[in-house]
C-alpha cells in the first residue's frame, strides 16, 4: 500500500523559531511531491518538487527533496503566528490522477 | 486570484438521504477532482473527472457516489443514500493540466450525517 508519513504530527514553537517538517514516502512510480498549507479549510499550494536536491524557496519557506532517502523537508525560518496551520505533504504518482496525502503536521506558533 | 467555489459550506442530512455537493471550478481548468477528509484523518482521493467522464476513482467511490458536470460550469458530487461514515469535509479541486502543481482546492463542504 502506498504510504506518505509526516513527522512530527504536531509542533508548538515560539515566534522567531525555525522549524523543520518531515515527509517520507513509499509509493510506486513516484512523480512529484507537493506541500500544502491548510489553515481554516482549503489546502493552499506551497511547493512542488520533482528533482532531488533542488531547493524551492518562497520567502521564509523552503523545501528540498531527497529521492534517495524517499523524503522531503519543509523549513520555515523566523516563524510568525500566521504560520500556524496544518502542513500537508502529498505525493503524485505517474499514471495516476490522485494525490496521496500524509496526515499532516499541525504547527502552532505562539507569540 | 481565481477560486474554486463550493456550496454549501456545511450540510446536515439524515442517514439514508441523498445529498448533492456543488463546486464551481476555475473557468479555464479542464480536470476536476473530489477529495474528502474525515475529521482527524488524511485527505483522501475520491474521483477525477476529465472530458465529461471519470478518469480515475478510488475504492471509496462506490455505487453510492456519482459525479456530474451538468452545465459546463458546475461540478457536482452526489451521494445517493448517506451513511454516518460519510460525515467528512469534501473538497473539490480543479487543475489546468491534471498535474498536482495546478491543483486549486475549494474551501470545502462539511457534511454531517445524523
Amino acid at each position: 500500500e502506498d504510504k506518505v508519513v509526516q513527522s512530527p504530527l504536531s509542533l508548538v514553537v515560539h515566534e522567531g523559531d525555525t522549524v523543520t517538517l518531515n515527509c517520507s514516502y513509499e509509493v510506486t512510480n513516484f512523480r512529484s511531491l507537493l506541500w500544502y498549507k491548510q489553515e481554516k479549510k482549503a489546502p493552499t499550494f506551497l511547493f512542488m518538487l520533482t528533482s532531488s536536491g533542488i531547493e524551492k524557496k518562497s520567502g521564509r519557506l523552503s523545501s528540498i527533496l531527497d529521492k534517495k532517502e524517499l523524503s522531503s523537508i519543509l523549513n520555515i525560518t523566523a516563524t510568525q503566528t500566521g504560520d500556524s496551520a496544518i502542513y500537508l505533504c502529498a505525493v503524485e504518482q505517474g499514471g495516476s490522477e490522485k494525490l496521496v496525502f500524509g496526515k499532516g503536521t499541525k504547527l502552532t506558533v505562539n507569540p | 486570484e481565481p477560486e474554486v467555489t463550493q456550496t454549501p459550506s456545511h450540510q446536515v442530512t439524515q442517514m439514508g438521504q441523498e445529498v448533492i455537493l456543488r463546486c464551481v471550478p476555475i473557468s479555464n481548468h479542464l480536470y476536476f477532482y473530489w477529495y474528502r477528509q474525515i475529521l482527524g484523518q488524511k485527505v483522501e482521493f475520491l474521483v477525477s473527472f476529465y472530458n465529461n467522464e471519470i478518469s480515475e476513482k478510488s475504492e471509496i467511490f462506490d455505487d453510492q457516489f456519482s459525479v456530474e458536470r451538468p452545465d459546463g460550469s458546475n461540478f457536482t458530487l452526489k451521494i445517493r443514500s448517506t451513511k454516518l461514515e460519510d460525515s467528512a469535509m469534501y473538497f473539490c479541486a480543479s487543475s489546468v493540466q491534471g498535474w498536482g502543481y495546478g491543483y486549486t482546492f475549494g474551501s470545502g463542504t462539511r457534511l454531517t450525517v445524523v
